[in-house]
């Protein structure tokens, strides 16, 4: 089974936007809009922060935000925070029976 | 707010047969699928499964042939069982509710709870 590729780590410092790729296929990531991205600060419960590429769920805050473009999808987040520090995961719908394919993973650093 | 716990042995011998179970908080099982996901050291997750409420469960293919997940709504809890466990089975093991049914995301997820195979 193969991940989405993200990059390992991308940093910032407070204020600052960052965007966050996440690479696949026509069979994943470039055929559907279910790509979602997730929030993930060590020993807490994944949060969800993106649905179907660019959807907030209610309660997550606009300065994130996500978008794709053929077989990539992106989340940005804009006015970095001491809080974002964390790692993030995208998750996409994939054309077979294992149904999800997930990211590599990128942790996010807040300088 | 829909809570999630996930709980069960932290270690468990190779061959053998690991177990666990999610228990829901805040809210009914009823009109959700509910899932396990796990993530081995240094990898990234992976979905294992997942059960409507009504009881039909679909599984990753690659491991159809050992896992087994099973749901009670009366009590608002779900298990897990893989059996013939090894160290590749070792792995945080999480539960999550996926959003809904026409989506393929996952809006509440537990903590995550650490499951090591070792003798």
């Amino acid at each position: 089974q193969s991940a989405l590729t993200q990059p390992a780590s991308v940093s910032g410092s407070p204020g600052q936007s960052i965007t966050i790729s996440c690479t696949g296929t026509s069979s994943d990531v470039g055929g559907y809009i279910y790509v979602s991205w997730y929030q993930v600060h060590p020993g807490k419960a994944p949060k969800l922060m993106i649905y179907d590429v660019h959807n907030r769920p209610s309660g997550v805050s606009n300065r994130f935000s996500g978008s794709k473009s053929g077989n990539t999808a992106s989340l940005t987040i804009s006015g970095l925070q001491a809080d974002d520090e964390a790692d993030y995961y995208c998750i996409s719908y994939v054309r077979s029976n294992t149904l999800f394919v997930f990211g590599s993973g990128t942790k996010v650093t807040v300088l | 707010q829909v809570q999630l716990q996930e709980s069960g042995p932290g270690l468990v011998k190779p061959s053998e047969t690991l177990s666990l179970t999610c228990s829901v908080s805040g809210g009914s099982m009823t009109d959700y699928y509910w899932s396990w996901i796990r993530q081995p050291p240094g990898r990234t997750l992976e979905w294992v499964g997942y059960i409507f409420y009504s009881g039909i469960a679909t599984y990753n293919p690659f491991l159809k042939s050992r896992v087994s997940i099973s749901i009670d709504t009366s009590r608002n809890q779900m298990s897990l069982t893989v059996t013939s466990v090894t160290t590749a089975d070792t792995a945080i093991y999480y539960c999550a509710r996926r959003r809904s049914s026409y989506g393929y995301d996952f809006d509440f997820w537990g903590q995550g709870t650490l499951v090591t195979v070792s003798s």
